[in-house]
């Protein structure tokens, strides 16, 4: 079965800090990757989406950045924090096509 | 791209009746709606689907109904009990430069009082 992973759980940075969040995903290959963020008492926005290595498109402008370096694996960062990137942070998977997504336990960040 | 619009913003029933979410979109080409519930600091989970080429489907006490000819699509919750309280969010699949997209509504509060 499909397992994703994330990690840390919970991050407190200072403003202007980096930041690196890692997910991976096991058992399925060629997985479309997402990242969302989800600012406290709100909605999903989507961040990121990655339909394969190497191959990333943005949904807003903002401050981070997002990597795959390996199939199952995708990373979001950012050179410096801004206050309004705090929020619970999912990356989810789902098979190619017009699939179900599957969500991973997610971050909380606070920034200070 | 697509847009979703979810109604009410939040609900409130008595353990035991019913609970009825509706979810509007505005793309005629999406073909597939899931619903996710999500619990305090929990991930979202997704509790039912549906295709574009089914016009009902049902589990135990959920159901979702989907309307193409209206864009509209709707969760039901029959005889709720206070786990059924959550954030429900309805989605619509985007496609786009080769990955299908979701695009959530913005979620609706249940409440459950028992």
């Amino acid at each position: 079965s499909q397992t994703i992973h994330q990690w840390p759980a919970t991050l407190v940075q200072p403003v202007g800090s980096p930041l690196s969040l890692e997910c991976t995903v096991e058992g399925t290959s060629n997985p479309n990757l997402y990242w969302y963020r989800q600012a406290a008492g709100r909605g999903l926005q989507l961040l990121f989406y990655s339909v394969g290595i190497g191959q990333i498109s943005s949904e807003v402008p903002q401050n981070l950045s997002a990597s795959r370096p390996q199939d199952r694996q995708f990373i979001l960062s950012s050179k410096k924090l801004l206050l309004s990137d705090s929020g619970f942070y999912l990356c989810a998977w789902s098979q190619r096509g017009p699939y179900e997504q599957y969500f991973g336990p997610g971050t909380r960040l606070t920034v200070t | 791209g697509e847009n979703v619009e979810q109604h009410p913003s939040t609900l409130s029933v008595q353990e035991g009746d019913s609970a009825v979410i509706k979810c509007t979109y505005s793309d005629s080409a999406s073909n597939y709606f899931p619903w996710y519930k999500q619990e305090l600091g929990k991930r979202p989970q997704l509790i039912i689907d549906i295709r574009s080429n089914v016009g009902e489907k049902k589990d135990q006490r959920i159901a979702v109904t989907l309307n193409k000819t209206a864009k509209h699509f709707s969760l039901h919750i029959t005889e709720t009990q206070p786990e059924d309280s959550a954030v429900y969010f309805c989605a619509a699949v985007y496609s786009g430069a080769g990955s299908y997209q979701l695009t959530f509504g913005k979620g609706t509060k249940l409440s459950v009082i028992p």
